[in-house]
């Protein structure tokens, strides 16, 4: 149903350190840079990460993006409470000539 | 400040159309790549459509294709979506944004639009 893969929900204690990993192919990851959305609800989604692992000013070192190949994934150390929020993934699609998201991935903090 | 102001949205019966607007301040709206992404009640971000500065170059999502269409005016600042022939799948609230794929972006609050009987 997405063109782009996240895991439908990930979860982990405060401090702790999570991964979202964002599974595509040589037409969108592979060959378009990825950016990552954090979303809360009710609010308009936070960017994140650009250009595959670039922080916006104002976003905490904690967050980091990396990729490789056709794979993406974000990371968040020291979690905290409030981070507590739906993560996604996003590019761009050659084939499709169009943007595209993965389905999201639903972030607890225990 | 930049900001992004949706407005149009509602309840519009299956078949039915509909036209988005969204009036942008704050920046040189003409110099940007302009988008929709929607998400439907209880589901993901889903992208929708954008058009160049110059209003010339547009894309769609295949899901609204020959249905929806993009356009600007970048004398009024604004953007719009017309979008005919609508199912209830439209359903969706509906975010206007600036520069999504880059990293100048804004987003406005959304706005919702309804397509029931």
């Amino acid at each position: 149903q997405y063109v782009l893969t996240q895991p439908p929900s990930v979860s982990a204690a405060p401090g702790q350190k999570v991964t979202i990993s964002c599974s595509g192919s040589s037409s969108n990851i592979g060959n378009n840079y990825v950016f990552w959305y954090q979303h809360l609800p009710g609010t308009a989604p936070k960017l994140l990460i650009y250009k595959d692992n670039k922080r916006p000013s104002g976003i905490a070192d904690r967050f980091s993006g990396s990729k490789s190949g056709t794979s993406a994934t974000l990371g968040i150390t020291g979690l905290q409470t409030g981070d507590e929020a739906d993560y996604y993934c996003g590019t761009w699609d050659i084939s499709l000539s169009a943007g595209v998201f993965g389905g999201g991935t639903k972030l607890t903090v225990l | 400040e930049v900001q992004l102001v949706e407005s149009g949205g509602g309840l519009v019966q299956p078949g039915g159309s509909l036209r988005l607007s969204c009036a942008a301040s704050g920046f040189t709206f003409s110099s940007f790549w302009m988008y929709w992404v929607r998400q439907a009640p209880g589901k993901g971000l889903v992208w929708v459509s954008r058009i160049h500065g110059d209003g010339f170059t547009t894309h769609y999502a295949d899901s609204v294709k020959g249905r929806f269409t993009i356009s600007r005016d970048n004398a009024k600042n604004t953007l719009f979506l017309q979008m005919n022939s609508l199912r209830a799948e439209d359903t969706a609230v509906y975010y206007c944004i600036r520069d999504l794929h880059g990293d100048s972006v804004s987003w406005g609050q959304g706005t919702l639009v309804t397509v029931s009987s």
